[in-house]
């Protein structure tokens, strides 16, 4: 089956830096994709990966090794607007969206 | 520009009763979807389409149905309302022919079936 897995919830500092990790395991694939989503609110597309290495966006960074099946999401300069939830999907070989569970980051001042 | 819109955002249901959930966008996507967000689980696909007058079904579809009469609007059905069928539902919009494909998400209609 198709499976992606993150922590359930993650508590950091304001001004710290987090990683939010992402492991997949699909039929195929065409691209990551990370969202935030406010409680709440809608999803909202922060970056996407199709190749390996680091994708940079501000104070936002998303990695992807493809060998490893591995993501990673990483904030930096914490703020207590980041408090929210951050969605990992994988579009598989039908190009599909696959999402995980989401992460719930709580900033803590 | 509303983006993508849906109506309506709450509403209440007694067990075997009908509804339905529209959605609009404005942004002439072709792609269009509904998922249904559940506590402890990832968005799950009910039904999407990807052009006028086509509709296909996603990994959860049972219970609903779907149309796309107007390439703007995308309607989900509920013929007979379950409890099992309380959630948060997401109609997602996306362009097919964009960089990266990412889903334009309305926000969202919260479903609860007595």
């Amino acid at each position: 089956g198709q499976n992606i897995d993150q922590p359930t919830e993650m508590t950091a500092t304001e001004g710290a830096i987090v990683q939010i990790n992402c492991t997949y395991q699909t039929s195929g694939f065409n691209g990551l994709f990370w969202y935030q989503q406010h409680a709440g609110e809608a999803p909202t597309f922060l970056s996407y990966n199709v190749l390996d290495g680091l994708e940079e966006k501000g104070r936002f960074s998303s990695f992807l090794s493809r060998s490893k099946g591995y993501s990673y999401l990483l904030l930096k300069e914490l703020q207590m607007k980041d408090s929210a939830s951050y969605l990992c999907a994988v579009k598989d070989s039908n190009y599909q969206l696959i999402w995980g569970a989401g992460t719930k980051l709580i900033i803590k001042p | 520009n509303a983006g993508v819109t849906q109506t309506p955002k709450f509403r209440v249901l007694k067990t075997g009763q009908s509804m339905t959930l529209l959605c609009a966008q404005d942004m002439n996507h072709e792609y269009m979807y509904w998922y249904r967000q559940d506590p402890g689980m990832g968005l799950r696909l009910i039904h999407y389409s990807v052009g006028e007058g086509t509709t296909a079904k996603g990994e959860v579809p049972d219970g609903y149905n779907v149309s796309r009469l107007k390439k703007q609007n995308f309607l989900l059905g509920l013929e007979s309302a379950a409890p099992s069928q309380t959630s948060v539902y997401f109609c997602a919009s996306s362009h097919i022919g964009g960089d990266t494909g990412e889903l334009f998400f309305g926000e969202g209609s919260r479903l609860t079936v007595l």
